[in-house]
């Protein structure tokens, strides 16, 4: 595709229910990222994966955020038993190559945890 | 350990009068510092890559330079539609090569 797109762009949730949100990297990129961007406040990395592999999962939270990339394109990002304090914008972006720096942001979504 | 600081938090400027915005950083192994562009309610737009200290990158009102320690974003004659958040992000070296830490950001407010 022409960029890096991201559904739901918008995620009411109850606490206590799962989502899932769903990144389409570019076409051919072969890293993707994870981030969660609270308000006024920077990204902040959630995890990486290479391809399928994931290469690192350092930045998450708690053993409620799971993420994968199946076939080493589309990547799902699950959140178990979402709490309040996961109500952010989370962020995908992916780089041509391993090593790139230079990452392209999907328009995130908007989860919110009532 | 490793981490991006942005000054100002945000920046009001009349049109015409041009400034700075500063993002110092501290890490080990530098591989690449980068700036972003995000206007609300969408993903931080590509702006710059400085890889060396000395470097230098412009585009339109928009100049990135790059110390051994921070780094500037000069906006000379800003214009209205340069308001948006400013963020610095850093590359640094890890087990995996891509560990990115981002600032904080400047949010910038242009006044027509």
């Amino acid at each position: 595709g022409a960029g890096v797109s991201q559904s739901p762009r918008y995620k009411v949730a109850k606490r206590g229910q799962d989502v899932a949100l769903r990144c389409d990297p570019i076409s051919g990129h072969v890293s993707l990222f994870w981030y969660q961007q609270a308000l006024g406040q920077g990204p902040e990395f959630l995890t990486y994966f290479q391809n399928e592999a994931q290469l690192d999962k350092s930045g998450l939270p708690s053993d409620r955020f799971f993420a994968e990339r199946p076939e080493g394109s589309v990547s799902t990002l699950k959140i178990q038993r979402t709490q309040q304090e996961d109500s952010a914008v989370y962020l995908c972006a992916s780089t041509l190559t391993v090593g790139a720096g230079t990452q392209y942001f999907g328009p995130g979504t908007r989860l919110l945890v009532l | 350990e490793d981490q991006v600081t942005q000054s100002p938090e945000a920046l009001r400027l009349q049109e015409g009068e041009s400034s700075s915005l500063n993002c110092s950083y501290t890490v080990s192994g530098l591989r690449g510092l980068f700036w972003y562009r995000q206007d609300p309610g969408k993903g931080p737009e590509f702006l710059f890559t400085l890889y060396s200290a000395g470097e230098e990158k412009e585009k339109e009102r928009l100049k990135a330079t790059l110390t051994k320690k921070e780094s500037f974003l000069h906006i000379t004659a800003p214009k209205p539609e340069d308001s948006a958040t400013y963020l610095c992000a850093v590359q640094a070296v890890s087990e995996t090569g891509n560990q990115f830490y981002f600032g904080t950001g400047t949010s910038l407010t242009v006044i027509p």
